[in-house]
């Protein structure tokens, strides 16, 4: 089956710095990558997803990129805000998957 | 709409007992799915099903058991319920297909279990 390595585990940045989570799979069937944020006592949300056909794909101050030879996935959040402050989980699943497979979780501290 | 509901929020348990967690969704989706939280260990898949009337075996289904009756409901049981369960239970839904719009998953709101 699937498996999906995260790190770092916890990342501390400056507010308005950049911060880099990174992944990777082992399936080389995977081609649908999303990441979910999860903010303290909350449910885990969706903020951006990429298919394999795409090597990249931005959403205002979040972005992702992907590396299908390598088997590696980040997502990059520039310009950082306090209310980033959450844990972050990477996904990987083939596309019209029944399931995916989540990594451990990046907890990310932005310092005002 | 209310998305996806958990029934309990929270609850004790004793080692031996029994329980039902309930998940609703009212999105129609197809698939739906019943994670464990716990810490440095991430979102790990206990069961899901693909559709009403069927259930699948996920990363840690071992002392868990799953019903799909109806498409908006999905049932997670506890027979005998250990400590190694204490745990945050999600549950998530989304749409079948293979269309971008198919592949969000949408959580509930989780439910925090303690075994004693």
């Amino acid at each position: 089956g699937e498996n999906v390595e995260q790190h770092p585990s916890t990342l501390s940045v400056q507010e308005g710095d950049s911060a880099v989570i990174k992944c990777t799979y082992s399936d080389s069937a995977s081609n649908y990558f999303p990441w979910y944020k999860q903010e303290l006592g909350k449910r885990p949300q969706l903020i951006i997803d990429i298919r394999s056909n795409v090597g990249e794909k931005k959403d205002q101050r979040i972005a992702v990129t992907l590396n299908k030879t390598a088997k590696h996935f980040s997502l990059h959040i520039t310009e950082t805000q306090p209310e980033d402050s959450a844990v972050y989980f990477c996904a990987a699943g083939p596309a019209g998957y029944q399931k995916v497979t989540f990594g451990i979780g990046t907890k990310l501290q932005v310092i005002p | 709409n209310a998305g996806v509901t958990q029934t309990p929020k929270f609850r004790v348990l004793k080692t031996g007992q029994s329980m039902t967690l309930l998940c609703a969704q009212d999105m129609n989706h197809e698939y739906m799915y019943w994670y464990r939280q716990d810490p440095g260990m991430g979102l790990r898949l206990i069961h899901y099903s693909v559709g009403e009337g069927t259930t699948a075996k996920g990363e840690v289904p071992d002392g868990y058991n799953v019903s799909r009756l109806k498409k908006q409901n999905f049932l997670l049981g506890l027979e005998s319920a250990a400590p190694s369960q204490t745990s945050v239970y999600f549950c998530a839904s989304r749409g079948g297909g293979v269309a971008s719009s198919y592949n969000e998953q949408f959580f509930g709101p989780g439910t925090r279990l303690t075994v004693l």
